[in-house]
């Protein structure tokens, strides 16, 4: 069974400080990997999506890399604004199509 | 992209009665749409697969007769929550499976979520 786990659980960061939040898996079998972020009480944004065969894809501020070998996944975020604050979801989607979700790391970016 | 909604965003209920979750995709066909169940402070957890004209399939542990599942549609599949208790108060998300012909890849849409909260 796919174990997704998100370190660190938790982070505080002044604003304009570039940050890296990480993800693990312990299937390297995997078909795509995705970052969402989750605003309280809110749904889903998905914010970049790794295909299986691709290292990493960028959108604005947000990289995120794929090492599948070694089951690992990170999101870098660039000059943090409070704004960026929310918990942020790795999930790893496994054949049977459904998402494998970490616990996610909460996000707050003071001013 | 593509879209897709939940109602209610929000209901409370008495313990004993039951609550029709809808998800529908707005602007594509949906053979498959997922229901998640998120407790607080907790990651998303399956509950079943829904497909288009068929059983859903349930992962273990969840009682598919208190959570019934209905996909008549390519457009709309219900999660009703029979019996409610408070132990079933979570946050509850859908997801849609946009399956583009002749692509290879696929994409999922999540819905905005429904907060149960049972007295």
């Amino acid at each position: 069974k796919q174990e997704v786990t998100q370190i660190p659980a938790a982070l505080s960061v002044p604003e304009g400080e570039n940050l890296v939040l990480n993800c693990s898996f312990t299937d390297s079998a995997i078909y795509n990997l995705q970052w969402f972020r989750q605003d309280p009480g809110k749904g889903l944004t998905s914010l970049l999506l790794i295909q299986s065969s691709q290292r990493e894809q960028t959108s604005g501020r947000l990289n995120a890399s794929l090492d599948k070998s070694s089951g690992r996944s990170t999101l870098y975020i660039a000059a943090s604004q409070p704004g960026d604050s929310a918990t942020y979801l790795c999930a790893v989607r496994t054949p049977g199509y459904a998402l494998n979700f970490g616990k996610g790391t909460s996000l707050l970016v003071t001013p | 992209g593509a879209v897709v909604s939940q109602h209610p965003s929000r209901v409370i209920c008495k313990s004993g009665t039951s609550v029709k979750i809808e998800c529908r995709s707005l602007d594509f066909q949906a053979t498959t749409m997922f229901w998640y169940r998120q407790f607080p402070k907790q990651s998303l957890m399956l509950m079943a697969t829904s497909n288009e004209g068929s059983k859903a399939t349930y992962e273990q542990g969840v009682e598919k007769d208190k959570f019934l599942i209905n996909h008549a549609s390519l457009t709309l599949s219900t999660l009703t929550v029979t019996s409610a208790h408070p132990e079933d108060s979570s946050f509850y998300i859908c997801s849609a499976r946009d399956l583009k012909a002749g692509s290879s890849t696929d994409t999922q849409y999540f819905g905005p979520g429904t907060r149960l909260t049972v007295l």
